[in-house]
């Protein structure tokens, strides 16, 4: 399966954008990239996806490299309520969706 | 807005009690899903169901059951529960199969088995 690899932890600052980054080098030619956020005491929710093409949406952006070993989600301006743990995943034709331990975003008044 | 709802946010039994955590969506999506979420492993799929009475194992379906007799509502069964399946249990419902299709959750039941 192919494996998505995010820092544990960021910080940012209110109002300032934030740029969270995932490798997924093994990604196949088929696997989408999705985001998704938990926040505390919450279940997961639905940030954005895309296949090769960068998305705009209203939550953020989705930045796809051009050989799609990585992307990069932007929250263009960061609140106290985008305070959660960031997760990036592949989904392939199995239709699985591996979360790993994500990027526990911390954002400062 | 969709909604999947969760019949516990928070559940205490003993072990060998028989379990069952209840799921509802309200947006007639045809899949459901049901994880647990345990620190340090992430999301890890329990069981899932693309549809009214079947059911598709996922990564860790060891000492689960599930029951869908319904398209909106889909159980968990801890049959004898251990203290091992202290866990937060998380699920969600998608509108199809697709790859690119979004998955909804649930808010969360978090069980301790004493």
């Amino acid at each position: 399966d192919a494996k998505t690899t995010q820092p544990n932890s960021m910080e940012s600052n209110e109002e300032e954008p934030v740029h969270l980054p995932c490798n997924h080098s093994t990604i196949s030619g088929t696997d989408y990239i999705h985001w998704y956020r938990q926040l505390p005491s919450q279940g997961p929710e639905y940030v954005i996806h895309g296949l090769t093409s960068n998305v705009n949406n209203r939550m953020a952006s989705l930045a796809i490299a051009e050989d799609r070993k990585s992307s990069t989600l932007i929250l263009h301006r960061a609140t106290l309520r985008d305070a959660a743990v960031y997760y990036c995943i592949l989904r392939d034709w199995n239709n699985d969706m591996r979360f790993g331990a994500g990027t526990r975003l911390t954002v400062k008044p | 807005d969709v909604k999947v709802t969760q019949s516990s946010r928070y559940l205490v039994k003993r072990t060998g009690e028989k379990v069952f955590l209840e799921c509802v969506q309200d947006m007639d999506h045809e899949n459901m899903f049901w994880y647990r979420q345990d620190p340090g492993l992430g999301l890890r799929l329990i069981y899932f169901s693309y549809d009214v009475k079947m059911k598709e194992k996922g990564d860790i379906p060891e000492g689960y059951s599930v029951s869908r007799e319904k398209k909106e509502r889909f159980s968990l069964i801890l049959e004898s529960a251990s203290t091992n399946q202290t866990s937060m249990y998380l699920c969600a419902s998608s509108l199809s199969t697709g790859i690119s299709d979004t998955q909804y959750f649930g808010p969360g039941t978090r069980l301790t088995v004493l």
